[in-house]
């Protein structure tokens, strides 16, 4: 069974540029988290999606977006970059069916901003 | 929302030792309590979880304990060992995965 994919695994922006992150789940997997993990820093909700819709927001400014597709693949992006959005962005799957919630995390994107 | 505290930051115990990690949850209404071990460099995976009809599990090394009605939960590691060494993030979440959230995270180090 493949993982959680992610691409690109680095990218880097100038400030005020536009990044896109994306995130494979496992396959029969819904649900897409994304979180923000600065360096030597814990795990930051940003985003879930379930089903196609957004069913939660992190304390972060709107310019940090993203969407699902209908292949439960994901998006995430970030306009207007600043210096401290650079961070490991990760991606989890989950499966609702089996009531379990166990997040599947990917590799991460690499994300420098200068 | 819910909010997950987490003691300590920083741990480090000599090989052999046990450690003890400890978070609280605010929402009463969360009932799943996973724990996640991120090694440098990897990404995080979930080592043991717990639910809150269970009072406790155990998996060789490693156990869970939750106590409900105190919205307190805590990962026991005994006799650890260098591979140990890693931090550790708790998380609590609600039904269907809602309000997801994990802990700041323990660095924990073994030291041979």
């Amino acid at each position: 069974e493949a993982g959680v994919t992610q691409s690109p695994t680095h990218l880097i922006k100038t400030r005020g540029q536009q990044a896109t992150l994306r995130c494979s789940p496992i396959s029969g997997h819904t649900s897409v988290y994304w979180y923000q993990q600065a360096l030597g820093l814990g795990l930051q909700f940003l985003l879930w999606y379930d089903e196609g819709e957004e069913r939660n927001r992190g304390n972060f400014p709107p310019r940090f977006s993203g969407r699902q597709f209908p292949n439960y693949s994901s998006e995430l992006n970030v306009n207007a970059l600043e210096l401290e959005d650079s961070a490991l962005y990760l991606c989890a799957s989950s499966t609702q069916g089996d009531r379990t919630y166990e997040q599947y995390f990917g590799p991460g994107t690499r994300l420098t901003v200068t | 929302g819910e909010n997950v505290e987490q003691h300590p930051s920083t741990l480090s115990v000599q090989e052999g030792d046990s450690a003890v990690i400890k978070c609280t949850y605010s929402d009463s209404a969360s009932n799943y309590f996973p724990w996640y071990k991120q090694e440098l460099g990897k990404r995080p995976q979930l080592i043991i979880d717990i639910r809150s009809n269970v009072g406790e599990k155990k998996d060789q090394r490693i156990a869970v304990t939750l106590n409900k009605t105190a919205k307190h939960f805590s990962l026991h590691i005994t006799e650890t060992q260098p591979e140990d060494s890693a931090v550790y993030f708790c998380a609590a979440s609600g039904n269907y995965g809602q309000n997801f959230v994990f802990g700041p995270g323990t660095r924990l180090s073994v030291l041979p």
